[in-house]
């Protein structure tokens, strides 16, 4: 079946420091990417997603691309910023199109 | 504002008690589910619906059960609430093209049961 493996973390950063946390999947066909973000207390909210190999996602200075040949989608930001403090979460919709296959989720901190 | 909603926020039952957590949306998305989450096991899927009257089991449904008998509502039923089911429960939905628009969350209930 389809599944996602990120790494697990925690992370803690300075402010401006570049980050990455990788992801890869496991998924039959062509599967839709997602990474999604959990602030403290607050639900999850879609950060950006991909739908076909080799398209890039971006938003709020973060990126992911679409990698089938190695089955991956890791985030980046070059410059984290305190507010960046939060958990992500990577995810993919596939062969079961009903259903998100999450990762474990990442807590990332980033120090002033 | 648009979005789901779920209620309450917050709950503490004890074992063998029941209750209901609410979700509603009003975006009309057809399809809505339910996921817990629990540490280093990200979210996982409980149910999910496909429309008013359809509805099947995730991943792991043992205990749960909904109905759906309107687009907006989809609530959630702790039968006997075990230990083994504190979590946080975040209802989700989304138009019918998943990698077009991705799912809407939210915000979470979050369960304790003593």
């Amino acid at each position: 079946g389809d599944s996602v493996t990120q790494m697990e973390g925690p992370v803690t950063l300075s402010e401006e420091a570049f980050l990455t946390i990788n992801c890869t999947y496991t998924a039959t066909g062509y599967p839709s990417l997602f990474w999604y973000v959990q602030y403290p207390g607050e639900g999850l909210q879609l950060l950006l997603k991909a739908t076909k190999a080799d398209d890039k996602g971006s938003n709020k200075g973060f990126e992911a691309t679409y990698r089938k040949e190695t089955t991956s989608f890791h985030l980046e930001k070059g410059s984290v910023q305190v507010s960046d403090s939060a958990v992500y979460f990577c995810a993919l919709s596939g062969s079961n199109d009903y259903k998100l296959s999450f990762g474990a989720g990442t807590t990332v901190t980033v120090r002033a | 504002n648009a979005g789901v909603t779920q209620t309450p926020k917050f709950q503490v039952l004890k074992t063998g008690q029941s209750m209901t957590l609410q979700c509603a949306q009003d975006m009309n998305h057809e399809y809505m589910s339910w996921y817990r989450q629990d540490p280093g096991m990200g979210l996982r899927l409980i149910h999910y619906s496909v429309g008013a009257g359809i509805t099947d089991q995730g991943e792991v449904p043992n205990g749960y059960n909904v109905s759906r008998s309107t687009t907006e509502d989809f609530p959630l039923r702790l039968l006997s609430a075990a230990p083994s089911q504190t979590s946080v429960y975040f209802c989700a939905s989304r138009a019918p093209a998943a990698g077009l628009y991705g799912y809407t969350f939210g915000s979470g209930t979050r369960l304790t049961v003593v």
